[in-house]
């Protein structure tokens, strides 16, 4: 069964470095999204993605982060200078079309700043 | 401001018991309600999808159902067994664009242990 595939499973940094978190959506699927989860908390969203631009965004996606889909299969997200507050698990999800509601989430990269 | 929210936010029993988890919304404006499993550590795996016109589905010893007036929705588990034990979110779906782009809003979740 396609599945929504990320990389790498765990991340670890030094604050103010750039990390990129990798996703590779399931190949049909057109709509792609990033959340995050601080351990402990809820899951947040962060941004959504369609046909090379972004859709929708929250307060969370200030100037720090980033996302692009740089080839047919890819879909990153960037954090250019990263905080001890950046540490949580990133997750991406996918959806194939806008008739089609249901969500499929990646296994998410665990992000650790020290 | 959307918020969920989920009660219990913990809750142990016994392998074979029936139970009820609870899910609340405050914007009735919804296109959808999904709930999932997320085990330790792990991703998020979908469990069933309720869309705004529906009362309830079904899948297995699952069952969601959905009171979109009342901004309630419940996940019903039949028959527990210890790998049941996982927390359960529920996360919903603003309809005031069509749906399509937009990000879910979560649950904290209910942590849930059966007991073998």
């Amino acid at each position: 069964e396609p599945e929504v595939t990320q990389t790498p499973s765990h991340q670890v940094t030094q604050m103010g470095q750039e990390v990129i978190l990798r996703c590779v959506p399931i190949s049909n699927h057109l709509y792609f999204y990033w959340y995050r989860q601080i351990l402990g908390q809820k899951v947040e969203f962060l941004v959504s993605f369609y046909n090379n631009e972004i859709s929708e965004k929250s307060e969370i996606f200030d100037d720090q982060f980033s996302v692009e889909r740089p080839d047919g299969s890819n879909f990153t997200l960037k954090i250019r200078s990263t905080k001890l507050e950046d540490s949580a698990m990133y997750f991406c999800a996918s959806i194939r079309d806008r008739g089609d509601n249901e969500q499929f989430f990646g296994p998410g990269t665990r992000l650790t700043v020290l | 401001k959307q918020e969920v929210t989920q009660i219990p936010a913990a809750l142990s029993v016994p392998e074979g018991e029936n139970l009820v988890l609870n899910c609340s919304f405050t914007d009735s404006a919804i296109y959808n309600l999904q709930w999932f499993r997320q085990d330790p550590g792990k991703g998020l795996t979908s469990l069933l999808l309720i869309q705004s016109s529906q009362r309830e589905q079904t899948s297995g010893r699952l069952n969601a159902s959905l009171d979109k007036s009342s901004g309630r929705s419940t996940l019903y588990i039949a028959a527990s067994q210890p790998g049941d034990s996982a927390t359960y979110l529920c996360a919903v779906r603003p309809g005031y664009s069509g749906g399509g782009a937009d990000g879910l809003t979560f649950g904290k979740g209910t942590h849930l242990i059966i007991q073998p």
